[in-house]
């Protein structure tokens, strides 16, 4: 299965600013998940990133407040913008492997103040 | 009502004793997955199942696809087992849906 280096593995920002996080994968996928995962919380899908397309958002997360860029199959971003403490919580990315399961990143927990 | 659901919530256990973790879903699946996540925060897949059981190591899941339900157990549990252990399922052509996890602590 893949690996997939992720960071910063976490960071306390000032509310109002932006954070970008990093997702670089071993080998060539076509799908990216990006998580949330709120204090206490289950997980929950932020968006799908495709290479070469827009990424494909879930109810509740708009591409303004969560943008995403796809450059290439291995790479991947995700972008919390004019951060709040709602959204503190740890952030995951992930591919998938078809029949053989999930990849996850390592994590980012952030934490706005 | 959560499609997944896990039990229990929380689970202190001392070093060796068997564990057994719970999951019932409620639609239909092509797989389900167990999770384990570490206090930093990262994931861990240990299993991704449609049928029967599968071993590795001292882990063990089971799933009865007829019941909507899976275990996972632990053999001969060891303080870094501490984790919390998460089930997911993938309705056939849909996203993961995640449980909300179970917060196992084993003492030494």
């Amino acid at each position: 299965s893949a690996v997939i280096s992720q960071k910063p593995s976490r960071d306390i920002c000032q509310r109002g600013t932006s954070l970008t996080i990093q997702c670089q994968v071993d080998s060539q996928v076509t799908m990216m998940f990006w998580y949330r995962q709120q204090p206490g919380q289950s997980l929950t899908l932020i968006a799908t990133a495709n290479q070469g397309s827009e990424a494909t958002y879930e109810s509740g997360f708009v591409i303004d407040k969560f943008p995403i860029s796809r450059p290439n199959l291995t790479f991947s971003t995700l972008t919390v913008s004019n951060m709040s403490p709602e959204d503190s919580s740890i952030y995951l990315c992930s591919v998938g492997h078809g029949d053989y399961g999930y990849t996850f990143g390592s994590g980012t927990r952030l934490t706005v103040v | 009502k959560n499609e997944v659901e896990q039990s229990p919530q929380n689970l202190t256990a001392q070093e060796g004793e068997f564990i057994t973790i719970n999951c019932s879903y409620s639609v239909g699946i092509s797989a389900l997955h167990w999770l384990q996540q570490h206090p930093g925060g990262g994931i861990v897949s240990l299993f991704m199942l449609s049928s029967g059981k599968k071993k590795h190591g001292r882990l063990i899941a089971t799933i009865n696809i007829q019941e909507k339900h899976s275990s996972l157990h632990i053999t001969a549990s060891h303080p870094r087992d501490s984790a919390v252990y998460i089930c997911a399922v993938r309705p056939s052509g849909s996203r993961l849906t995640f449980g909300e996890g179970t917060q196992l602590t084993v003492n030494p």
